[in-house]
């Protein structure tokens, strides 16, 4: 069974840092690409990153670009977003999700890590 | 960018639900999907390549389209089916756009 683990969520203050991380199992992680969605409290998703299986490829929707890093370790099956630079309007649930885009589609979802910027 | 709409559906259980998905340019039928959310819960794959079911996917649940225009059809709505529905594409790079979603309601 697939699943994605996310953790590393909580209250930041306006400017800090945040590391999340997510635990991939029931599949062969390196052989995936993996993003990760982010949804503000009430609104709809929005893509913020994804990496290819050997971290040759990375892509930041603009809004994140030069303060949010995505990496991988797949020794460890591992996803992580380094956030950086953190502003109130990054406030929302973090999903990880695995990134099947060659047949186009996020197939596995994790349940989410909530981040809080407030003073 | 991708145009949802209604933003609301309000139907009963029975009824039939017509979600519709408008992309501001052409895009490979490929890469088109559908997700559901329900409150709480993280989104779940329906649909992807506009018109394959994913696994364990109702067949009351159906996509289609037409030139830049994706539609999710579920033929007679259940009870559970009530949420939130999200198309989403990818871009020439391996990007990610999803539309603003559209709620359906029981009536």
């Amino acid at each position: 069974e697939v699943q994605l683990v996310e953790s590393g969520g909580g209250l930041v203050q306006p400017g800090g840092s945040l590391r999340l991380s997510c635990a991939a199992s029931g599949f062969t992680f390196s052989s995936y690409w993996m993003s990760w969605v982010r949804q503000a409290p009430g609104k709809g998703l929005e893509w913020v990153a994804n990496i290819k299986q050997d971290e040759s490829e990375k892509y930041y929707v603009a809004s994140v670009k030069g303060r949010f890093t995505i990496s991988r370790d797949n020794a460890k099956n591992s996803l992580y977003l380094q956030m950086n630079s953190l502003r109130a309007e990054d406030t929302a649930v973090y999903y990880c999700a695995r990134d099947n885009w060659n047949y186009g589609m996020l197939d596995y979802w994790g349940q989410g890590t909530l981040v809080t910027v407030s003073s | 960018v991708l145009t949802q709409s209604p933003g609301t559906l309000s139907l009963s259980p029975g009824e039939r639900a017509t979600l519709s998905c408008r992309a501001s340019q052409s895009i490979t039928s490929n890469y088109l999907a559908w997700y559901q959310q329900k409150p709480g819960q993280a989104p779940r794959l329906l649909i992807y390549g506009a018109s394959s079911r994913a696994t364990d996917v109702p067949d009351r649940f159906s996509g289609s389209w037409s030139g830049t225009d994706f539609t999710l059809t579920i033929s007679r709505v259940e009870p559970e089916d009530f949420a939130v529905f999200y198309c989403q594409q990818y871009d020439n790079s391996p990007s990610i756009t999803f539309g603003q979603g559209t709620r359906l309601e029981i009536k």
